[in-house]
């Protein structure tokens, strides 16, 4: 079975401040992993997914993750916050490559951004 | 390109009473999908639809949550009747094709927020 675990349910930041938000997983194939994005009264976004290849992966609005393996981690990163950066996150898992294949989504995450 | 369009985009009920919702696909997708989203929670997959057949109802509460897709575009979700831990956001998302692979990605509608009380 896969699963999320996503460390943080709130996490606040000043403006201009790095982002991270925390993504560990838990899957007995390959995974595929992806960055989901909620605006209020909005539906999700992708912001980014990682399927193969180069481990580090670039998204929308200048956020970033790096696929770690070892770690079974896919965390989400920004180097400089901004105010339009406050939003829900959702980290999400799913096999690779699998027809029936149904995305696990984390319980989220809430980032906000101190002025 | 239009996006996934979702009505309504609130309603608010009374327990026992039944309720739908509507989906209308991005133009040419495929598959369509139903998600629970309780507060404070991620996205749980209801149901998914490849054209007008049903691939996965797993965790679809068919006691009283119904769903269809005739003619392979429209979606109508169906609870009836409903209980109060129905209150959630149900959104609807479609992908030009099934499963995970580089040329799936799911667009999601802004949801509906049920209330029920």
């Amino acid at each position: 079975a896969q699963s999320v675990t996503q460390l943080g349910s709130h996490v606040s930041v000043s403006e201009g401040a790095l982002v991270l938000l925390r993504c560990n997983y838990s899957s007995s194939v390959p995974p595929y992993l992806f960055w989901y994005v909620q605006y209020p009264n909005q539906g999700l976004q992708l912001l980014l997914k990682y399927t193969t290849g180069a481990t580090l992966v670039k998204g929308i609005n200048g956020f970033e993750a790096e696929f770690k393996k070892s770690e079974t981690s896919f965390h989400l990163t920004k180097p400089s916050a901004h105010m339009s950066d406050a939003a829900e996150y959702f980290c999400a898992v799913t096999r690779t490559s699998s027809s029936a294949s149904k995305i696990i989504f984390g319980s989220g995450t809430r980032l906000s951004i101190r002025p | 390109e239009a996006g996934v369009a979702q009505s309504p985009r609130y309603k608010i009920i009374e327990k026992r009473q039944s309720v739908a919702f509507w989906c209308n696909p991005i133009s040419g997708h495929a598959t369509l999908y139903w998600y629970q989203q309780i507060l404070g929670q991620g996205p749980k997959l209801l149901i998914q639809f490849q054209n007008n057949g049903v691939v996965d109802d797993s965790q679809l509460p068919k006691d009283r949550f119904s769903a269809e897709r005739l003619k392979g575009v429209d979606s109508t979700l169906k609870i009836q009747p409903a209980k109060l831990e129905d209150s959630a956001v149900y959104l609807c998302a479609s992908s030009l094709t099934p499963g995970s692979g580089t040329k799936n990605i799911q667009y999601f509608g802004a949801g509906t927020r049920l209330s029920v009380l």
